[in-house]
């Protein structure tokens, strides 16, 4: 079972900084396998990114997506104050199976 | 537009069994199969599993396999996921999820959730 592993925990920043969330996997990737997902308190999650660095429908230019092989990165350009929230990265497999990192709280500094 | 209904808050005591609805609207229901999500208060997402809408096919996380069955209505496009011998840590929201058309792009729309209580 391949194991993804988010960091840091918590980031703490403020309205306009850059952010950047790494998700790790245990074993080599498809980038084409990799998503990203934002949660808000009391929300249902929200698709960001798939195949590693495409955009969903409707998502900003401010998120951006990279990566390959076990490395993984999420990259908001410009924080808003909608932006503060969880992040979760998601790796598809066979079976089908789907498994998720633990998250990273980005809050406001 | 795509929506995923889910049904209602459910308080249920150890040892009994839960069944969750997600009725989907918004789309042909057969061509996109569906996952269940889980998530224990303050924890991350866990998959649950995941059934095809177009042949019934499904797979179970191992953590709950055996105590959990999802189905669909295609007549009334609705899902449905039972969970038995529930245990305190089964309380959680339970989220459906549709399956992006490439699987492997993840989970494009979500149902708003449902509060599973087990307490005695």
């Amino acid at each position: 079972e391949i194991v993804l592993t988010q960091s840091p925990g918590t980031l703490s920043l403020s309205p306009g900084e850059r952010a950047t969330l790494s998700c790790r996997t245990s074993q080599r990737v498809s980038s084409s396998y990799l998503a990203w997902y934002q949660q808000k308190p009391g929300q249902a999650p929200r698709f960001l990114i798939y195949g590693a660095s495409r955009r969903a429908t409707g998502i900003p230019d401010r998120f951006s997506g990279s990566g390959s092989g076990t490395d993984f990165t999420l990259t908001i350009s410009r924080l808003e104050p909608e932006d503060f929230a969880v992040y979760y990265c998601q790796q598809y497999g066979d079976s089908p199976t789907w498994t998720f990192g633990q998250g990273t709280k980005v809050e406001i500094k | 537009q795509v929506q995923l209904v889910q049904s209602g808050v459910e308080v249920k005591k150890p040892g009994a069994s839960v069944m969750v609805s997600c009725k989907a609207s918004g789309y042909t229901f057969t061509t996109y199969g569906l996952s269940w999500v889980r998530q224990a208060p303050g924890q991350g997402l866990e998959w649950m599993g995941w059934i095809s809408t177009y042949n019934h096919k499904t797979n179970y996380a191992q953590k709950v396999q055996g105590r959990v069955t999802m189905t669909t209505d295609t007549s009334t496009s609705t899902a449905y996921m039972e969970l038995r011998s529930l245990r305190s840590d089964d309380t959680a929201v339970y989220y459906c999820a549709r399956v992006a058309w490439e699987p492997a792009d993840g989970f494009d729309f979500w149902g708003q959730g449902t509060l599973v209580i087990v307490s005695s």
